[in-house]
């Protein structure tokens, strides 16, 4: 069974300040993504990653996979309240033949910008 | 342009009572997957499906059921309800190929 752990499981900041969230695995990964969640909603794909070493930028948050395809860090510059949200990693593995795109999650943080 | 849709958004079931869970997607996508999500445990895969009249079980099926007779609908069959079972649901689609799941908006079910 393939495991992903996230830290931190909780996150509270300033606006202005930055962060880093991290996900981490024994295994290794075909793919990494990271999803945004807010309350009531479903989480909605904020990137994809699938390359050992890749680094994608959107806007203030930047992704990066691990060389190794076992971890994965998503860092936000100058973080605005419109960033508070619970926070995804999951990770996509084609072991044994294809996965039929099942996910591995993570755990999520609770990230909360205060104004 | 709906995506996935859900329904119900919320429900309360009796211990015991049965329900079904709906889940449409508009977008002829090939696979489709439920999930539960319980806080602090990310989310956790039921069964899956990667095309009519195809189905599996995903980590965690035990209480559950499912059917996929077109590609559009993939309903989540509870049929004793459990205490257990109390949790937020998710069904998602992907297209063959493509690296990213659209989720449905999820049904808050809580067994009393």
């Amino acid at each position: 069974t393939q495991l992903l752990e996230q830290s931190p499981q909780f996150l509270s900041i300033q606006e202005g300040e930055n962060l880093t969230v991290y996900c981490n695995s024994s295994s290794v990964f075909s793919s990494l993504q990271w999803y945004r969640q807010e309350p009531g909603e479903g989480p909605v794909l904020l990137v994809t990653v699938v390359t050992g070493g890749e680094v994608k930028k959107l806007k203030r948050l930047t992704f990066q996979f691990g060389d190794a395809r076992k971890d994965s860090s998503l860092h936000i510059t100058a973080a605005q309240p419109g960033d508070t949200g619970l926070y995804l990693c999951a990770g996509g593995s084609n072991a044994g033949g294809t996965s039929y795109g099942k996910l591995t999650f993570g755990q999520g943080t609770i990230l909360t910008v205060h104004p | 342009n709906a995506g996935v849709t859900q329904t119900p958004k919320f429900r309360i079931l009796k211990i015991g009572q049965s329900m079904t869970l709906q889940c449409t997607q508009d977008m002829n996508h090939n696979y489709m997957y439920w999930y539960r999500q319980d806080p602090g445990m990310g989310l956790k895969l039921i069964y899956y499906s990667v095309g009519a009249g195809i189905t599996d079980k995903g980590e965690v099926p035990n209480g559950y059921n499912v059917s996929r007779s077109t590609t559009e609908d993939f309903p989540l069959r509870l049929e004793l309800a459990a205490p257990s079972q109390t949790s937020v649901y998710f069904c998602a689609s992907i297209d063959r190929g493509r690296k990213g799941y659209t989720f449905g908006s999820g049904t808050r079910l809580t067994v009393v």
